[in-house]
């Protein structure tokens, strides 16, 4: 099977503009997640969805946002860029939801805010 | 959510067994211990799950303690390739689970 893919792979945007991230996840998962990755913050969650749904969701402003598409490919957007958002961001999947599910990750996307 | 302590860093040398440490004290009956580990340039990779009993897989162990407040992950002969960022998390079921990965344990690994 295909690993997950995320696109783009690197992104430089303004500060102020926004930015749409695509996840596409291992063929029949249906729960995909979302991290943002820095040096400062390590790995922290962003959210999860499932089935369309969004199920859990970490600390971060509602700039940040994401949806889930019937195929289970998953978009996250951020809005209003700041120089802060300058991150890796992993994308996740797994078959369901459930605590014994094993996470697959995304190589990630490079976001540099300027 | 229960968080996890692991040490900033660890040594080991090549082809010798390393046992990486993780705390965590205030896990739940039904929290999950999973062990992910992230190689430079990488996203995380899966290692490894368990609930009460110890678990084995082709790339590692993993030990929980009887009162399940803590847990070790086992590499059995280091290699170079094992030099990696290691993550201990706790997983619970949907609608509660924010994943804390925290800093994790970097492995050093000495040829």
């Amino acid at each position: 099977k295909a690993g997950v893919t995320q696109t783009p792979r690197y992104l430089i945007k303004t500060r102020g503009q926004q930015v749409t991230l695509s996840c596409s996840p291992i063929s029949g998962h249906r729960s995909v997640s979302w991290y943002q990755q820095t040096p400062g913050q390590g790995l922290q969650f962003l959210f999860e969805y499932f089935s369309e749904t969004q199920r859990n969701k970490g600390n971060f402003p509602g700039r940040f946002s994401g949806r889930q598409f019937s195929n289970s490919r998953s978009e996250m957007n951020v809005s209003t860029l700041e120089l802060g958002d300058s991150a890796l961001y992993l994308c996740a999947s797994s078959e369901t939801s459930g605590r014994a599910d094993e996470q697959y990750f995304g190589p990630g996307t490079r976001l540099t805010v300027t | 959510d229960a968080k996890t302590t692991q040490p900033n860093s660890m040594e080991s040398n090549e082809e010798e067994p390393v046992h990486l440490p993780c705390n965590h004290s205030t896990i739940s009956g039904t929290d999950y211990i999973h062990w992910y580990r992230q190689l430079p340039s990488q996203g995380p990779e899966y290692v490894i799950h368990g609930l009460t009993s110890n678990v084995n897989n082709r790339m590692a162990s993993l030990a929980i303690a009887e009162d399940r407040k803590s847990s070790t992950l086992i590499l059995h002969r280091a290699t170079l390739r094992d030099a990696a960022v290691y993550y201990c998390i706790l997983r619970d079921g949907p609608g509660s689970y924010i994943p804390t990965f925290g800093r994790g344990t970097s492995l050093i690994v000495h040829p």
